[in-house]
Formats: C-alpha cells, sequence, structure tokens
C-alpha cells in the first residue's frame, strides 16, 4: 500500500507566476488535508477537502490560493501570482472516514521556493 | 482558542540519555493528542498517538501520557540513540463534523551525539 504521494518535491517560481502541487492520498483514503510549514515553525493547518468538495478552508489565505479535490485525480493546491513570502514547505495528509479521531498520514511535502 | 506548547529547542544529548520533551495543550474539550517526527527533508510520520485521559501511546521506545489534570503530553525515552536525531511535534486533534484538524506545537529539534 503506497503512502501518501506528493509532487513535485521541490518546486522553484519567480514572483508572479503559478505554483500546482499536487497530492494523492492513500489508497482507501478519502480525506485530503493541507498544512503549510514556514522555516522553523510548526505545521499550519490550511484546507480539508472529501471528494468535490472542501470543506473547512479556514487555514487558507484569502487570496491567491485555491484547492480541489476532484472526483478523479490528485488533489491540487493552487497558489497564484506566488510571492516570496510563499517560500514553505507544503504538506499534504490523508486518512480514512470512520466517523472517529483518526491518524493522519503525511507525505513527504512539496518545498516551495519563490525567486 | 486551542493551542500547544512545547519545551523549546534545541535539545542536545548524548546517546543513552534520558529524554523529556514537554508539551502542553490548551483546549475546550478533550482532544485526542499526537507525537510526531520529520526527519530531516522528510514528511511527518505518526510516532504514538493517545485518544483519551490515562492513555498511555508508545512506539520505539518511546512512551508519552495524556495527562487531563496538568493538560501535558510529555514524551519520554529512556535511552535515546543518534538515529533519534530529528525534530518532534506534539499535536491536538478533534473531530468535528466530520473534519478533523491538527494543531500543532511548534516543534523541538532533538540532537543526539554520539
Amino acid at each position: 500500500n503506497a503512502g501518501v504521494m506528493q509532487n513535485p518535491r521541490h518546486l522553484v517560481r519567480r514572483r508572479g507566476q503559478e505554483a500546482r502541487l499536487r497530492c494523492s492520498p492513500m489508497k482507501g483514503h478519502s480525506h485530503v488535508y493541507w498544512y503549510r510549514q514556514l522555516p522553523e515553525e510548526g505545521l499550519k493547518f490550511m484546507v480539508y477537502l472529501q471528494k468535490e468538495n472542501i470543506i473547512d478552508e479556514s487555514g487558507m489565505p484569502k487570496e491567491r490560493f485555491s484547492a480541489e479535490f476532484p472526483k478523479e485525480g490528485p488533489s491540487i493546491l493552487r497558489i497564484q501570482q506566488v510571492v516570496r513570502g510563499d517560500s514553505a514547505a507544503y504538506f499534504c495528509a490523508s486518512s480514512p472516514i470512520t466517523g472517529f479521531v483518526e491518524t493522519q498520514y503525511f507525505g513527504p511535502g512539496t518545498r516551495l521556493l519563490v525567486l | 482558542g486551542d493551542s500547544v506548547t512545547q519545551m523549546e529547542g534545541p535539545v542536545t544529548l548524548s546517546e543513552e540519555a534520558f529524554l523529556t520533551i514537554n508539551c502542553t495543550y490548551t483546549a475546550t474539550g478533550y482532544p485526542s493528542l499526537f507525537w510526531y517526527v520529520q526527519y530531516p527533508g522528510e514528511g511527518l510520520q505518526l510516532l504514538l498517538k493517545a485518544t483519551k485521559a490515562d492513555d498511555k501511546g508508545s512506539n520505539k521506545g518511546f512512551e508519552a501520557t495524556y495527562r487531563k489534570e496538568t493538560t501535558s503530553f510529555h514524551l519520554e525515552k529512556g535511552s535515546v540513540q543518534v538515529s533519534d536525531s530529528a525534530v518532534y511535534f506534539c499535536a491536538l486533534s478533534f473531530l468535528i463534523q466530520g473534519a478533523q484538524k491538527l494543531v500543532f506545537g511548534q516543534g523541538t529539534r532533538l540532537t543526539i551525539n554520539p
């Protein structure tokens, strides 16, 4: 059973460009969470999605950031018109639906560098 | 709001030393508690968890006990190894309407010298 997959692992963008980060959850997992880790800090929740639905986006910046989890394919975190402050590691996690608090399994992350 | 406070790092120990990393939390209810470990350049891996008061989570020689009275979940290991060098994150989580957000502490960097 493959773990959570994220790609690319490293992404370099110039200011004003778009960044697209992909996450494939573990097989059988229907919940996807995105977190951001700034240098030397803990992870901060951004958004929680189920297939074709955004459930909670309370941690997403109001502008330039969007997320989706289509019926087919990976979850995508999209950052438009990137700025230097977007440089961070972005982690995706997945968990199954059970009705109980479940362990979230994390991907290796995408490290975004904005020049 | 809910929050997690961890012992500030970095922490440097010699091999076979005893380890404690303190973690306390603030929450309106009774969350589940987790310790995650992050090795350089990698994602987070679950180390151990506890879902109710007085539960003890354990894995790979690490232990932590959910203490409701002191709102704490301190991580301990009796004899650390060089391979334990990593960043350790304490976290809490609630299940609310199917959503489960993890709230993390700031992390504690641990270095073990041979």
